[in-house]
């Protein structure tokens, strides 16, 4: 599985766009890019996911440039409840569906008011 | 999408006993995996589980140490057992969607 590298921590203010960015050098041909997003005491929640170029929901967008060694959710003007935890995870689907089951050490985002 | 809860939220349970998890999700899977998340630390994969076979365990997990059952496709517990304060850590079940998993809540498990 590829490893990824974020950011342990980020600040932001009150209605301001964050972008965060994970480093993936070794994704294969065949991985997909997931992000999750936990707050404390419950368990992650999906949040988007990508193969190349832009994806975009009702909460973030996801960036993913040509050669897919990086990655950067985008969340759009950041209110105090976007505090948490964002995991960025990569690999491909396993013969019954399941995407990604490792995850890193995560981005702390503190969103201040 | 799938719901899932799980019992007991949380514990505070001796050293040297046990306590068992339990999952259930409102709808049928296949596979559901059990996490550890150490205070302060990301999610590190036991175990996954598909009914009717035995669980699959990740490196430096055992199934003496963490039994695992899948008696049917809605449901499955994890027992760690012989416990020490180094197993103080939320546990949390998972099942797969079409591009992402949905977690429970967790249990938070306390051993003193």
């Amino acid at each position: 599985l590829a490893k990824t590298t974020q950011p342990i921590s980020m600040d932001s203010y009150e209605g301001q766009e964050v972008n965060i960015t994970c480093s993936h050098n070794n994704i294969a041909t065949n991985d997909y890019i997931t992000w999750y997003q936990q707050f404390p005491s419950q368990g992650p929640r999906f949040i988007i996911q990508g193969y190349k170029t832009k994806v975009t929901n009702e909460v973030a967008s996801l960036f993913i440039p040509a050669d897919r060694k990086s990655s950067t959710l985008s969340l759009p003007r950041v209110s105090l409840s976007d505090t948490a935890v964002y995991y960025c995870l990569v690999g491909a689907p396993s013969g019954a569906g399941s995407y990604q089951l490792t995850f890193g050490k995560g981005t702390k985002l503190s969103v201040i008011p | 999408s799938a719901v899932i809860s799980q019992k007991p939220s949380r514990d505070i349970c001796q050293r040297g006993t046990s306590l068992t998890i339990q999952c259930q999700v409102d709808s049928q899977v296949t596979m559901m995996f059990w996490y550890r998340q150490q205070p302060g630390q990301s999610l590190t994969l036991i175990a996954t589980a598909n009914q009717g076979s035995e669980a699959t365990y990740e490196s430096g997990f055992v199934i003496d140490k963490f039994p695992i059952s899948r008696p049917n496709l809605t449901f499955s517990t994890l027992t760690v057992s012989n416990l020490s304060p180094e197993d103080s850590s939320i546990y949390l079940c998972s099942v797969e969607g079409v591009y992402e998993q949905y977690f429970g809540p967790g249990t938070r498990l306390t051993v003193t």
